[in-house]
């Protein structure tokens, strides 16, 4: 049941462009979602994350929106740098992190 | 000063094995768990363990059993490994709750190859 999915399995951006992962859930009783950053050989960190109460969330150059009716989030990163370049994970969950779902991860290059 | 920290790296063995993964994390956290990575990439939770509690069980097989000797340690045993038990397996901790007061720490994962 792979509730959170990620569409897009890589992604090429230039340099102090902007990137924009995305990423869809299914499951109408998710109320928090979180994106992670993985590196090589590493365990996922967490990045940003949004409550379904907004539509915003900002950290410096990273932005996640989210859009409920669409059940659809995504992740700007501006300006986009090569130490960015990583395995961006999006995660959703409910009440606590035990019902949390992961998707299958966006591969970011990003290109000097 | 590792945060969440588990062992081995690497870990090869042959099919019928028995074999353990330690995890220990130093944040004072209250809930650890392990999550396997298949071959498709998707992070899949296995446990979750709350002060000493089994909270759930995500239809695992009993062959694997998490052991946590205190708040601090989860370990991953697994019995009559099978090739299909090859995978990345992650260990992570965090505090109650969800979202951006407690998100999960990872450690670095071993990566499970059965032969």
């Amino acid at each position: 049941d792979q509730q959170v999915k990620q569409n897009s399995p890589s992604l090429s951006v230039q340099e102090g462009r902007i990137s924009i992962l995305n990423c869809d859930y299914t499951n109408s009783m998710f109320d928090y979602f979180l994106w992670y950053k993985k590196y090589p050989a590493e365990g996922p960190t967490f990045l940003i994350s949004i409550s379904s109460i907004k539509d915003k969330n900002e950290d410096g150059r990273f932005t996640v929106f989210l859009n409920k009716s669409a059940k659809h989030l995504s992740l700007h990163i501006v300006p986009s740098q090569p130490g960015d370049s990583a395995v961006y994970f999006c995660a959703a969950s409910s009440d606590n992190n035990n019902d949390m779902r992961f998707g299958a991860g966006t591969r970011l290059t990003v290109k000097p | 000063d590792t945060a969440v920290s588990q062992t081995p790296k690497y870990l090869v063995t042959q099919m019928g094995n028995d074999k353990s993964i330690k995890c220990e994390q130093n944040l004072g956290h209250d809930t650890m768990y392990w999550y396997k990575q298949d071959s498709k990439k998707f992070l899949k939770i296995m446990f979750s363990y709350n002060n000493k509690e089994l909270i759930i069980n995500e239809t695992v097989p009993n062959r694997f059993s998490p052991k946590s000797p205190d708040k601090a340690h989860l370990n991953l045993h697994i019995n009559s490994l099978e090739l299909g038990d090859s995978a990345v397996y992650f260990c992570a901790s965090s505090l109650p709750g969800t979202g951006r007061d407690s998100p999960l720490h990872f450690g670095n994962g071993t990566r499970l190859t059965v032969t």
